[in-house]
């Protein structure tokens, strides 16, 4: 299993340009997440989905979008990026047999570092 | 008061130390706690899973007191290797919500 995939690993955009996140996971995860870290700070949840054809907005949705039309796929869209989007994105998966039992351990892909100029 | 609250370290210890680290959670009703390890410029991996009646792995000690709202991790025998950032992770029941704390950085001296 290659784990969680995420392209591309560096980018720079010119501010206003869009550009897409890919992130997909081999493990059959039902649970995918998107998180920004910025330097020296925690990782903040932008959005996750609990299964193909559901998303829901984490703590910094704004200026993102989202869509989970596979299992494995979960990409990540920037329209109009900010220098404020300046960040290490990181995607991640987990897995839960339920709706009411929490989901287990996430798994990363290794990051993509965006720099907006 | 942060949902998560670590102290950021850094931690500077000699090899062999035992160092101790804390994290704060602020809502009572959270379900579920690990602790995640992260190298410079890594993605987080799982370190362990934290349970009501703690854990040990190796080197490595999780406890829970749900009353305070703390979790800690305990390194013993520090190995220079252990050096990284160490990532509390606090999820709400019926994953409403996951919060990660900012990390505790730990580098461990020769």
């Amino acid at each position: 299993n290659a784990g969680v995939t995420q392209t591309p690993k560096f980018r720079i955009l010119k501010i206003g340009q869009s550009m897409t996140l890919q992130c997909t996971q081999d493990m059959n995860h039902n649970y995918m997440y998107w998180y920004r870290q910025d330097p020296g700070m925690g990782l903040k949840l932008i959005y996750y989905s609990v299964g193909a054809g559901i998303t829901d907005k984490g703590e910094v949705p704004n200026g993102y979008n989202v869509s989970r039309s596979t299992t494995e796929d979960f990409p990540l869209r920037l329209e109009l990026a900010a220098p404020s989007q300046t960040s290490v994105y990181f995607c991640a998966s987990s897995y839960s047999k339920s709706p009411r039992e929490s989901p287990d351990t996430q798994y990363f892909g290794p990051g993509t570092r965006l720099t907006v100029l | 008061r942060k949902e998560v609250e670590q102290d950021p370290g850094p931690f500077n210890v000699p090899e062999g130390a035992t160092v101790a680290f804390n994290c704060t959670y602020s809502n009572s009703a959270s379900q579920s706690f690990f602790w995640y390890r992260q190298d410079c410029r890594k993605e987080p991996k799982l370190l362990m899973s934290v349970y009501s009646s703690g854990n040990e792995d190796g080197r490595f000690t999780a406890q829970l007191n749900r009353a305070s709202q703390y979790i800690s991790l305990l390194i013993r025998d520090s190995k220079l290797s252990d050096s990284a950032t160490y990532l509390c992770v606090v999820m709400s029941p019926f994953y409403q919500k996951v919060t990660f704390g900012i990390g505790t950085k730990l580098q461990v001296i020769p």
